[in-house]
């Protein structure tokens, strides 16, 4: 059974500072997706990561794919206010897309 | 507006009632995906159609039920409702094989009182 693991589940940063959550994931696949969620929102993709070495930018928000580890990050650079919020990886496999817990971010001033 | 319309936005009901959730998807969307988000489990996925028929099936109580209309359209019911069953239900969509992910739409807040 395909099982998504993120850590860490809570976050609490300073502004500025940087930071990576992790996101595992137990059987092959080479499609894992990032999604934003704000409290009582709707969930928003961030990023789509599509092979192995994939890496993409938006912003303060760098996320990177390593389908050999089944490992994906997103790093957080020089973290501000507006980046709190609750961060979701999902994996797909045969168009069934599988969330972790999400770890849940809070930047303070 | 992520184009996937979800009713009602809110809805309290009473134990042991019914209710229905409406979810219509983004246009050119044939797959359908219903979730349930608590707090304390997280964002389970509980069943998805394509193009009126089910495809997948996930961690779905057997009081829950869905369906796909041809105007691709989904309906999730949920019957004989428990105080647990309170919780955010998203529908998303996509274009089967769409490597873009799903699309959320706004949710649906179901209060079992």
């Amino acid at each position: 059974e395909l099982k998504v693991e993120q850590n860490p589940l809570f976050l609490s940063m300073q502004e500025g500072k940087n930071y990576t959550i992790y996101c595992n994931y137990s059987t092959t696949s080479d499609r894992l997706y990032w999604y934003r969620q704000d409290p009582g929102k709707s969930l928003e993709s961030l990023f789509v990561l599509l092979s192995n070495g994939a890496v993409k930018q938006e912003g303060r928000l760098m996320a990177s794919l390593d389908t050999k580890a089944r490992l994906s990050t997103l790093h957080i650079t020089a973290a501000v206010h507006d980046l709190s919020a609750t961060y979701f990886c999902a994996v797909d496999i045969d168009n069934d897309m599988r969330f972790g817990a999400g770890t849940r971010l809070t930047v303070k001033p | 507006d992520s184009g996937v319309t979800q009713t009602p936005k809110h809805l309290i009901t009473a134990t042991g009632q019914r209710v229905t959730l409406r979810c219509s998807p983004r246009s050119g969307d044939l797959s359908v995906y219903w979730y349930q988000q608590s707090l304390d489990q997280g964002l389970q996925f509980l069943i998805q159609y394509y193009n009126g028929e089910e495809r997948a099936k996930g961690n779905i109580l057997e009081r829950f039920s869905a369906q796909q209309f041809p105007d691709l359209h989904s309906e999730l019911n949920l019957s004989s409702l428990e105080l647990g069953d309170s919780a955010l239900y998203f529908c998303a969509s996509s274009v089967l094989w769409d490597r873009d992910g799903y699309t959320f739409g706004s949710g649906t807040r179901l209060t079992v009182v």
